[in-house]
């Protein structure tokens, strides 16, 4: 088990639901990352947050909304998802003008119906 | 545009065979590559980051090449066990991580 954990680890939601994946991360680090993972596809970055700052947001429909109240926790809060939302959602952190080793948690599977 | 590129997709060997992984990347100005590891379903799990100035790392069986003048990585894995079964992904920090599509290892008791 890595130093990073995300609940919930399945969630179904139907389309107008309202709903948060957490992510938790051990290590001391100060950059947090969110990325989804499709099938056949490359893992694609959604949010960095640094030093509890958002640095990176790559275009992301504003149905996805992240959070990130300090430099342990991170959240994504979901609105009105679509069905080709459902994928593997990661959580991942490091630490910043250091080596920036990545280490990620072990996902949430969502569903969207 | 930068891109990273694992090829083959998919590659099954037979146990106790060393192999070697590839990974292909668009611009030579990288900070670091690193590899992971991924079981069905599971989060990613680093194997080994090699820093933009180092040219190889090493973890127990695992020992990871990078040439940044070819654009290339590659990951050697000796005496193959079938626990090594998973998919292996390459990702590369330019501006931000970019990751490759993996390569889908299986070995064969």
């Amino acid at each position: 088990e890595t130093g990073v954990t995300q609940t919930p680890r399945h969630l179904v939601m139907g389309m107008t639901n309202k709903k948060s994946l957490k992510c938790e991360q051990h290590l001391g680090h100060n950059a947090m990352y969110w990325y989804k993972q499709s099938a056949k596809k490359p893992l694609e970055l959604m949010f960095v947050y640094s030093l509890e700052e958002r640095v990176e947001n790559n275009s992301v429909p504003s149905r996805f909304s992240p959070e990130c109240p300090n430099s342990s926790h991170l959240f994504l809060h979901l609105h009105t998802l679509q069905p080709e939302d459902s994928a593997l959602y990661l959580c991942a952190s490091s630490l910043r003008d250091r080596n920036n080793e990545q280490f990620f948690g072990p996902g949430t599977r969502l569903t969207v119906l | 545009k930068q891109e990273v590129t694992q090829i083959p997709a998919a590659l099954s060997v037979p146990e106790g065979e060393n192999l070697v992984l590839n990974c292909s990347f668009t611009d030579s100005a990288i900070y670091n590559l690193q590899w992971f590891r991924q079981d069905p379903g599971k989060g990613l799990t680093s194997l080994l980051l090699i820093q933009s100035s180092q040219r190889e790392q090493t973890s127990g069986r695992l020992n990871a090449s990078l040439d940044k003048s070819s654009g290339r990585s590659t990951l050697y894995i000796a005496a193959s066990q079938p626990g090594d079964s998973a998919t292996y992904l390459c990702a590369v920090l330019w501006n931000q991580f970019y990751f490759g599509t993996g390569t889908s290892l299986t070995v064969i008791p």
